[in-house]
């Protein structure tokens, strides 16, 4: 059994620019939620994929948007990068009407927009 | 909305102790979920322990309690036999609705430091 995987480790990127993070989920967990934790900051909820459409979303604008495979993986996209976009990602995966406690973590990936 | 609050920035504690760290919530759900996770420096967020408003008995994880006390919101982490490895961030979060599924509200955080 696989834990959650997610791709790159860490990336650059301009201001202005887009970008595109994924994430591999555990295995058989057909939830993939995701999260901006900023320096020195708690997570914050983004949105959550269930059988490939979204199904709740944080208070982001529309340029965050995401995507999910019938593998279960999952893409979050981010256009026109901002300064404030600069953050660690983390997805997480679980299945639903186990309240959350079944949901494991990835390592998350590091943007930095310069 | 939910709000969780974590008022310690930094703790200190010596190996082999015990050490509490502090979560007070605000809900007006009868029904809601209190969770602890672990921070590493490598970022990924380990799932600790878990307290059920309707549990009547505190949770226990090997060194990990939960000291709920519900008329007081609060959901305090307690470690004991404090390790070396403990040292990390320590996220206390609660379960929300948000349209047809759940999502997790996050505190600030506390970052442990244990000291040999």
């Amino acid at each position: 059994e696989t834990g959650v995987t997610q791709s790159p480790t860490h990336l650059i990127k301009t201001r202005g620019q887009q970008v595109t993070l994924r994430c591999s989920s555990q295995s058989g967990h057909n939830t993939v939620s995701w999260y901006q934790q900023a320096l020195g900051q708690g997570p914050q909820f983004i949105f959550q994929y269930y059988r490939e459409e979204e199904n709740g979303r944080g208070n982001f604008p529309p340029r965050f948007s995401g995507l999910q495979f019938p593998n279960y993986s999952s893409e979050l996209n981010v256009n026109a990068l901002e300064l404030d976009d600069s953050a660690l990602y983390l997805c997480a995966s679980s299945l639903p009407g186990q309240g959350f406690t079944e949901q494991y973590f990835g390592p998350g990936t590091r943007l930095t927009v310069t | 909305a939910q709000k969780i609050t974590q008022t310690q920035p930094g703790m200190f504690v010596q190996e082999k102790e015990a050490v509490t760290l502090d979560c007070t919530y605000d809900t007006s759900d009868q029904s809601y979920g209190l969770f602890w996770y672990k921070q590493p420096s490598s970022g990924e967020m380990i799932f600790l322990i878990y307290q059920g408003s309707y549990d009547e008995q505190n949770a226990t994880e090997g060194r990990y309690s939960l000291n709920f006390q519900k008329a007081r919101k609060s959901a305090n982490l307690v470690i004991s036999a404090s390790q070396l490895g403990d040292s990390a961030m320590y996220f206390c979060a609660m379960r929300e609705r948000v349209d047809s599924s759940y999502k997790l509200i996050f505190g600030s955080g506390t970052r442990l430091l244990v000291r040999p």
